[in-house]
């Protein structure tokens, strides 16, 4: 299947930090990608949906300025959360849709942040 | 809204034990059904899909059927490999191919003991 490369796996910053996350698909054209966020024992949720050259469309409840997502390239979405609290602490994942006749999803390996 | 209920985990089974993960939603008009599996410092994979009622998604000896009747789309397999072992996402749809994003339950933790 496509693959699609989050990095880094795992992060820890200070508070009031910034971090960004990046979501690679590397073997096909993604015009549509998600941000999805996992705290302990509960669902994904979904954060955002940007697609290529567009601004990000955001889930009620998410703060656009907090976690600002870019989508300059059919191949790289990112995600950076600015000034981090530890509450942001929590597990991020990104999926991509695109050019795959499938429509199907598919899913970076995540990144787990922790806001010290 | 639409949302997702599976059984919380850990499920701790033996080799060759039958496996049931139970999924139900809650959604307007008709999803589309997903099984999603996420082995351990990998990313998720869609592991079978069901798009309409009574459809039954299979793979890797996997098996669920889209009950609409019980809003249910339980995850089944007759014998189960320690290689099963990871955690497995119930997730539905309303656009059919997850254009819009997926609703995902809480995942439940599978381990399967030599």
């Amino acid at each position: 299947g496509a693959v699609v490369s989050q990095h880094p796996s795992r992060v820890i910053c200070k508070s009031g930090t910034s971090v960004k996350i990046e979501c690679r698909s590397l073997d096909f054209q993604a015009t549509t990608m998600f941000w999805y966020r996992q705290f302990p024992k509960q669902s994904l949720m979904l954060m955002a949906t940007s697609n290529e050259g567009s601004k990000a469309t955001y889930e009620q409840g998410v703060e656009k300025d907090k976690f600002l997502i870019n989508h300059a390239s059919l191949t790289l979405s990112t995600l950076t959360v600015t000034s981090a609290h530890p509450e942001d602490s929590s597990f991020y994942i990104c999926s991509a849709t695109g050019t795959r006749a499938t429509g199907e999803l598919f899913f970076g390996e995540g990144s787990r942040l922790t806001v010290l | 809204g639409d949302s997702v209920t599976q059984m919380e985990g850990p499920v701790t089974l033996s080799e060759e034990a039958f496996l049931t993960i139970n999924c139900t939603y809650t959604a307007t008009g008709y999803p589309s059904l997903f099984w999603y599996v996420q082995y351990p410092g990998e990313g998720l994979q869609l592991l079978l899909k069901a798009t309409k009622a009574d459809d039954k998604g299979s793979n890797k000896g996997f098996e669920a059927t889209y009950r609409k009747e019980t809003t249910s789309f339980h995850l089944e397999k007759g014998s189960v490999q320690v290689s099963d072992s990871a955690v497995y996402f119930c997730a539905l749809s309303d656009s059919g191919g997850g254009a819009d994003g997926l609703t995902f339950g809480k995942g439940t933790h599978l381990i399967i003991q030599p």
